[in-house]
């Protein structure tokens, strides 16, 4: 079966610019839990969404935001870009949100110069 | 402190060894207990997952969790050089979904 599809895998954005990232999940998922991942803060939680709703969020600042579509396919948007938003974004997807369920996709990397 | 302790490594084993893994947590309220593989320049893998205090095994692969002491760990037995990469600890809190990471320890198993 496919697997978790993040697009693009690789992006490079200015400063103050804003992004767009996409994440499919595997037929029959509806969560869709998105962590960023930087070298000195690791991965970290930023939100959850389920059939539609975000369920978790996670301490970023409202500047990044998501939604999830009837299809289960989500969406994470960073505006007004910082250079330490510099991480690569990952997305997970399971059938009910459940850690030990997880498939996580294999990533957009994103630069913010 | 960091919810999620790890010590960053690298851990070096030679081939055949037994890798262990340790990994503390702060809050007492953690439910449930993740350890990850991330190869270099790939995504988070699950090997393991914990509930309840003592050990589960998995092939070559143990986690062992004290609530009390709030640790858990991973032993990697027979290990092969194909197991070096980041190993990642993450929890969950209470009934939330949300995963709480360590910042992963490296290993480095020597052929």
């Amino acid at each position: 079966k496919a697997g978790v599809t993040q697009t693009p895998r690789y992006l490079i954005k200015t400063r103050g610019q804003q992004v767009t990232l996409s994440c499919s999940p595997i037929s029959g998922h509806r969560s869709v839990s998105w962590y960023q991942q930087t070298p000195g803060q690791g991965l970290q939680f930023l939100f959850e969404y389920f059939s539609e709703t975000q369920r978790n969020k996670g301490n970023f600042p409202g500047r990044f935001s998501g939604r999830q579509f009837s299809n289960s396919r989500s969406e994470m948007n960073v505006s007004t870009l910082e250079l330490g938003d510099s991480a690569l974004y990952l997305c997970a997807s399971s059938l009910q949100g459940d850690p030990d369920g997880y498939t996580f996709g294999s990533g957009t990397r994103l630069t913010v110069v | 402190q960091k919810e999620v302790e790890q010590n960053s490594g690298p851990l070096s084993v030679p081939e055949g060894a037994i890798a262990s893994l340790n990994c503390t947590y702060s809050d007492r309220g953690s439910q449930s207990f993740f350890w990850y593989r991330q190869y270099s320049g790939k995504s988070p893998e699950l090997i393991m997952f914990i509930y309840s205090n003592g050990d589960k095994e998995d092939g070559r692969f143990t986690a062992q969790l004290n609530k009390a002491s709030q640790y858990v760990s991973l032993l990697i037995r027979d290990s092969q050089p194909s197991d070096s990469a980041t190993y990642l600890c993450a929890v969950t809190l209470d009934s939330s979904y949300k995963l709480i990471f360590g910042s992963g320890t490296r290993l480095l198993v020597r052929p």
